[in-house]
């Protein structure tokens, strides 16, 4: 399994409510990643984890709050989120360190 | 200050064409290099990647990159680009001081002409 699968492949969510994004990959990487792509920019870097802890938090608001229960899955949860949020989140894995990424096909998200 | 650039936001090439991609890099030590593209509503999928050794890399879909580190750049190349190449394409480096982030560049769109 050669994947990084992310689901679900959009999402329309209101500010007031409460949804989660998940990432999951089989190829034994010890570091994953969640990116926020706006539409004709390059993705922006949100978090890093390195075996299963958080390593970086690039100062992302605390409507967005990481997760890692283990080794395959990465989860982010969103709460109260403003439309300004609606962006393409990408999800990506790596062996230790950021030289060999593989990237999901991201979330649509929109918030209204 | 470190960064990588790509200087051409849109280009158009008629299907058939050579390809030429432009990036360049701003670093102390030569980073890792990479490709990448993305059609619209996608993910991204690595083309092609370069740590040391050959500066010419070959990449899929027929893609190849070549490293200068004289100019410090890593331009991408495709001698007979297809309708199916129409995409965004980013370089990427990861620099040795911080190997756990990739830093984009702002991409370049290409389309192709019938």
């Amino acid at each position: 399994d050669t994947e990084v699968t992310q689901t679900p492949k959009h999402l329309v969510m209101g500010m007031t409510n409460k949804k989660s994004l998940k990432c999951e990959q089989h190829m034994g990487h010890r570091a994953m990643y969640w990116y926020k792509q706006k539409a004709k920019k390059p993705p922006e870097l949100m978090f890093v984890y390195s075996y299963e802890k958080l390593s970086i938090n690039e100062s992302v608001p605390s409507r967005f709050s990481p997760e890692c229960p283990n080794s395959s899955l990465l989860n982010l949860h969103l709460h109260a989120l403003q439309p300004e949020d609606s962006a393409l989140y990408l999800c990506a894995s790596s062996q230790e360190g950021a030289v060999g990424y593989t990237f999901g096909s991201g979330t649509r998200l929109t918030v209204v | 200050a470190q960064s990588v650039t790509q200087p051409d936001i849109h280009i158009t090439v008629s299907e058939g064409a050579s390809l030429e991609l432009r990036c360049n890099y701003s670093y102390g030590a030569t980073p890792y290099l990479f490709w990448y593209v993305q059609s619209p509503g996608q993910g991204l999928q690595l083309l092609l990647k370069y740590f040391s050794g050959d500066t010419l890399v070959q990449g899929i879909k027929g893609f190849e990159a070549e490293f200068k580190r004289s100019q410090s750049s890593f331009n991408l190349r495709k001698p007979s680009v297809h309708w199916s190449d129409a995409a965004e394409y980013f370089c990427a480096v990861v620099p040795y001081s911080s190997a756990s982030k990739i830093i984009f560049g702002s991409g370049t769109r290409l389309s192709i002409r019938p």
